[in-house]
C-alpha cells in the first residue's frame, strides 16, 4: 500500500524559505503527478502545484513566482520550496499523489488518492 | 481560476439520515469533479472521482452525480465516521481549485 511521509521545518521567520520533502513508499514515481496542497482557515484547501515523474512542473499562478517543486527519482522523493514567506503562508501543507483513475478519451480523470500526514508551518517573527 | 461553491456550508444530521451536498462550478467542468472527506487533524480522503465514480474501498453509501456546473454528493445513511467536512475539487484545469467545504455535524 502506497504511503507518503513528509517532513520539514515547522517554524519560519518572514522572508525565509519554506522547504518540505515527501517520500513515496511502496511505489514508483512513474505515471503520477506529485502534488503539494496547503490548508489554512482563511484560504481553505489551496492547490500549490505538481510535478510529473519526468520533472515537468505546473504551479498555481498565485504562487508561481515563489514556488519550486522538484523530484528525486533515485530517492523516491519530491520536494517543495516556497521563497520569501509571510504570515499569509502559515498553513498545513500536504503532499499527495495525483493519480489517473479513469480514461476520458485522450485525457484522464485525475484525483489525489494518497496523501501525506500534513506538516504545520507557522511563519512568525 | 474556476471558483467552486459548496452549499450548505454546514448542516446538522443524525445517524441514518440521508444527506446531500451541492457543489457549483463557475464554468463548465464536464465531469472533472472529485469529492473528499476530511476528519479533524487528518488529511482529506478521496471518496468520488469523475463526478460519480466511487474510489476503491469507499462504502457504497456514497454517491456522486452531475456534470457541467452542478454536482451533488449524497450519503444514503450517515454513519458515525461520516461526521466530517466534505470538499469538492475540480480537476478540469489548473489551478485545481477546491470548494470551501461543508461541515456535517451531529444533530
Amino acid at each position: 500500500q502506497v504511503q507518503l511521509q513528509q517532513w520539514g521545518a515547522g517554524l519560519l521567520k518572514p522572508s525565509e524559505t519554506l522547504s518540505l520533502t515527501c517520500a513515496v513508499y511502496v511505489d514508483s514515481l512513474s505515471g503520477y503527478y506529485w502534488t503539494w496542497i496547503r490548508q489554512s482557515p482563511g484560504r481553505g484547501l489551496e492547490w500549490i502545484g505538481e510535478i510529473y515523474h519526468s520533472g515537468s512542473t505546473n504551479y498555481s499562478p498565485s504562487l508561481k513566482s515563489r514556488v519550486s517543486i522538484s523530484v528525486d527519482t533515485s530517492m523516491n522523493q519530491f520536494s517543495l520550496k516556497l521563497n520569501s514567506v509571510t504570515a499569509a503562508d502559515t498553513a498545513t501543507y500536504y503532499c499527495a499523489r495525483g493519480a489517473p483513475l479513469a480514461a476520458a478519451g485522450v485525457y484522464y480523470y485525475y484525483a489525489m488518492d494518497v496523501w501525506g500526514q500534513g506538516t504545520t508551518v507557522t511563519v512568525s517573527s | 481560476d474556476i471558483r467552486m461553491t459548496q452549499s450548505p456550508s454546514s448542516l446538522s444530521a443524525s445517524v441514518g439520515d440521508r444527506v446531500t451536498i451541492t457543489c457549483r462550478a463557475s464554468q463548465s467542468i464536464s465531469t472533472y469533479l472529485n469529492w473528499y472527506r476530511q476528519k479533524p487533524g487528518k488529511a482529506p480522503k478521496l471518496l468520488i472521482y469523475a463526478a460519480s465514480s466511487l474510489q476503491s474501498g469507499v462504502p457504497s453509501g456514497f454517491s456522486g452525480s452531475g456534470s457541467g456546473t452542478e454536482f451533488t454528493l449524497t450519503i444514503s445513511s450517515l454513519q458515525p465516521e461520516d461526521f466530517a467536512t466534505y470538499y469538492c475539487q475540480q480537476s478540469y484545469t489548473s489551478p485545481y481549485t477546491f470548494g470551501q467545504g461543508t461541515k456535517v455535524e451531529i444533530k
